[in-house]
């Protein structure tokens, strides 16, 4: 069973443009959303995380939205470039602190 | 400060051989895991241990033996190895603090790619 669900499964997007990643839970005790950027050959590393109590966090180039009540969060990378291609991969935990649910990741190709 | 560590990078090995994959962390994080990456799937969680002495099984456990003897290392155990068992391989660390303490960033290693034939 699949606690959460990540869409699309591959993403191809033009240098400049906008790529959008989708994540569902269904676990109400989630409290914290990270995103994880996985490069070939290379372990996950942390892009950008939000907690429920606020709709909308932005980093650079990066922005999570979050709907707590439609238990949906995105990622969306504005301004999309050659290095962002990459595996994103959503996850979720609780107040347990550390045990990760991952979505089935996403892999994205940026066109030059 | 080299973060998380994996030894070996490559495995291949024939049905019913055992090993072990090997996990240190110089970060003294008390929490740690052990994670398979299968195309389409994620990462799921196998094992992890809050602490020295302490582990408990996560989401696929079958067929994988850990141990947790020191804060650093945690050596994830195949003890007879299957086809089904093919995939990467990946390490976690993070502090923990109990509820008080709020999530934090789970630093990964960067992987064993793992082959059984």
């Amino acid at each position: 069973q699949q606690q959460v669900k990540q869409s699309p499964q591959s993403l191809i997007v033009q240098k400049g443009g906008i790529s959008i990643i989708n994540c569902a839970y269904e676990n109400t005790a989630f409290d914290y959303f990270p995103w994880y950027q996985q490069f070939p050959g290379k372990g996950p590393a942390l892009l950008i995380a939000i907690r429920p109590d606020v709709s909308e966090k932005k980093e650079g180039r990066f922005t999570i939205s979050f709907n707590k009540s439609a238990k949906q969060f995105s990622l969306h990378i504005m301004d999309s470039q050659p290095g962002d291609s990459a595996t994103y991969f959503c996850a979720a935990t609780g107040t347990s602190g550390s045990r990760l649910t991952f979505g089935e990741g996403t892999q994205l190709t940026v066109n030059p | 400060n080299a973060g998380v560590t994996q030894t070996p990078k490559f495995q291949v090995l024939k049905t019913g051989q055992s090993m072990t994959l090997q996990c240190a962390q110089d970060m003294n994080h008390e929490y740690m895991s052990w994670y398979r990456q299968d195309p389409g799937m994620g990462l799921r969680l196998i094992h992890y241990s809050v602490g020295a002495g302490i582990t408990d099984q996560g989401e696929v456990p079958n067929g994988y033996n850990v141990s947790r003897s020191t804060t650093e290392d945690f050596p994830l155990r195949l003890l007879s190895a299957a086809p089904s068992q093919t995939s990467v391989y990946f390490c976690a660390s993070s502090q923990t603090g109990g509820a008080a303490v709020l999530w934090t960033e789970a630093f990964f290693g960067q992987g064993t790619r793992l082959t059984v034939v």
